[in-house]
């Protein structure tokens, strides 16, 4: 099973300024990563796909980067509504594994 | 608008059965692969299960296989999930996901949750 591994488990960003979120695999994935954002009483919504590609609707200002091992989710100016807990998913191996999340608080 | 909405949560005693249905509305249902993930209480996402689009393959995580079963009824635009054996880990909101298509491993449209609890 790959191991997806998030860093860092809480950031504090403040409100306009960049967040800049990392995900590790375990192994090669390939491009094959998504990510995720989970308000509390959510559901999870889709982000990123491909590991670079905005999901339909989602702002210009979630860019996601990376391949093989290493990603990074950015956020570049981060807006009241963006404050969250953001997961990666790698879904390039069985079984589909999510990391551990990332919560991204209001400094 | 494209929905998913789940039911069929609820207490259940440890080694009791649950089964878990979810609704889909506003696009093709037959046309999509579906998962279910679930997320126990303060904790991260988990994977469950997998069926493809005509409900002939499916695929489960090691910790429900032989216990769990996934299944579809496309003239009736539903999933579901019958849990057996149940047990207190398995205890967890769970959601059942849209593929984005035909198995491309990422889920773009999520309905809102049924919670599980397994607990005597």
């Amino acid at each position: 099973e790959i191991v997806m591994t998030q860093s860092p488990a809480t950031l504090s960003v403040s409100p306009g300024e960049r967040a800049t979120l990392s995900c590790r695999a375990s192994q090669s994935i390939s491009s094959n990563l998504a990510w995720y954002q989970q308000k509390p009483g959510q559901a999870p919504r889709l982000l990123i796909y491909g590991a670079s590609t905005r999901a339909t609707g989602i702002p210009a200002r979630f860019s996601g980067s990376g391949s093989g091992t290493e990603f990074t989710l950015t956020i570049s100016s981060l807006q009241s509504e963006d404050f969250a807990v953001y997961y990666c998913q790698q879904y390039n191996n069985w079984p589909y594994t999510f990391g551990q999340g990332t919560k991204l608080e209001i400094k | 608008e494209v929905q998913l909405v789940e039911s069929g949560g609820g207490l259940v005693e440890p080694g009791g059965s649950l089964r878990l249905s979810c609704a889909a509305s506003g696009f093709t249902f037959s046309s999509y692969y579906m998962h279910w993930v679930r997320q126990a209480p303060g904790k991260g996402l988990v994977w469950v299960s997998r069926i493809n689009s005509d409900g002939g393959s499916t695929t489960y995580a090691d910790s429900v296989k032989g216990r769990f079963t996934i299944s579809r009824d496309n003239a009736k635009n539903t999933l579901y999930l019958q849990m057996n054996t149940l047990r207190a880990e398995d205890t967890a909101v769970y959601y059942c996901a849209r593929d984005r298509g035909l198995n491309l491993g990422t889920f773009d449209i999520w309905g809102q949750g049924t919670m599980v609890t397994v607990s005597s």
